[in-house]
Formats: C-alpha cells, structure tokens, sequence
C-alpha cells in the first residue's frame, strides 16, 4: 500500500525555519516526482514545489523563490521542504503528493504550519 | 503563470441534483487538466485526470469533458459523501496552478 508520512509541522515566528519531511513506503521512492502543494486558511490549494526522482532538479512558486528548498534522500524514502524567512501568509496546511503520469494520486496526511509572533 | 477560472465559487444543492462546475484556462493547456475533490481534515483526491478520464474505483457518476481553455466537471446525481470543495488544476506548465475552488453545500 502506497502511504506518505508527514511530519515536521508547527508554530514558528515570522523571520523563522521549519523543515517539513515526507517519508514514502509502499512504492520505489526514486523512481517518482515528489511535489508539494499548500492550503492557507480560507484560500484554495496552491502548487508549491516540485522535485524530479533523482534530486536534481527542482522548480518552486514565485512566491516561496529564495527561501524555501525542497529535497531528498532516496536511501530513506523520504522528502524534504526546507523553509527559511518565513512569512505570516506562509501559514497554511501542506501536503506533499506523489506525481503519477500526470496527476497527484497519493497524497501526505498534511502538516500544518503557523507562521505568528 | 496560467490562471483558471472557475465557477461558481459556491452551490446550494439537493441530494440527487446534477452538479456542473466549470473551469476556463488563460492559455490552451490542451486536456492538461485534472479535478479533486478536497474534505476538511483530509488530503484531496483525485476525481478526473487528463480532462475526461475517471480513475480505478472513482464512481461513474463524476465525469469531466473539455480541451484547450473550457472545460466542465459533472455530478451526475449528488450524493451525501459529495459534500466537499471540487478544484481543477492545470499541469500544461509549471507552477501547476488550481481554480480557487468550488464549495458543494446542501441546500
């Protein structure tokens, strides 16, 4: 069965760091695309980031450019989205996805993250 | 960046009315296009992919038809688990952007 994990959410100050994890099992972790995608309070989903199987390659929404950084480790089935400089609309729940063909078909549980002094 | 439109942003409806959500795209994205459904409390799920296409174990009564810029997601006969926010979401090009959503309510 094809289950990611999330963990690593939480209340941090503006300015702050939060690292978000996301551990895979079920499935050959490397041979998919990662993305991640966020839901801020009373406002739709937003496409976040994304990272090719390998870890080479990555593309971001303009809005997090420069501050956050997605990753992974293929030896531990698990992705990373590191987020420096955070800002208070920053806070939203946030999902990572697996990325079949073309579409999300498994989805992380969600980590909530609150940006606030 | 593309934008989708859609619309409404809100339904009142009763159990077993038809349901029609529409989604414009600003560019052609071909049938670049997939529909969640989205609960409170839980990760979205993918209803349609590729415009028209129903996965495995997704019941018949959703469907997606459309190409190029207008597309349009159907319940055929509203059911209680339906209650939800219904988004589309474009992956011509990056960023992958989604509709700012439709809420299901009961009417």
């Amino acid at each position: 069965e094809v289950q990611l994990v999330q963990s690593g959410g939480g209340l941090v100050q503006p300015g702050g760091s939060l690292r978000l994890s996301c551990v895979a099992s079920g499935y050959i972790f490397s041979s998919y695309w990662i993305h991640w995608v966020r839901e801020a309070p009373g406002k739709g989903l937003e496409w976040v980031s994304r990272i090719n199987s390998d870890g080479s390659s990555a593309d971001y929404v303009e809005s997090v450019k420069g501050r956050f950084t997605v990753s992974r480790d293929n030896a531990k089935n698990t992705a990373y989205l590191q987020m420096h400089s955070l800002r208070v609309e920053d806070t939203a729940v946030y999902y990572c996805a697996r990325i079949g063909l073309a579409y999300f078909d498994f989805w992380g549980q969600g980590n909530m993250v609150i940006v606030s002094s | 960046d593309i934008q989708m439109t859609q619309s409404p942003s809100s339904l009142s409806v009763s159990m077993g009315d038809r349901v029609t959500i529409t989604c414009q795209a600003s560019q052609d994205i071909s049938e670049h296009l997939n529909w969640y459904q989205h609960k409170p409390g839980t990760p979205p799920k993918l209803l349609i992919h590729d415009a028209s296409n129903l996965p495995t174990g997704v019941p018949s009564r959703f469907s997606g038809s459309g190409s190029g810029t207008d597309f349009t997601f159907t319940i055929t006969s509203l059911q209680p688990g339906d209650i939800a926010t219904y988004y589309c979401q474009q992956f011509e090009k990056i960023p992958y952007t989604f509709g700012l959503g439709t809420k299901v309510e009961i009417k």
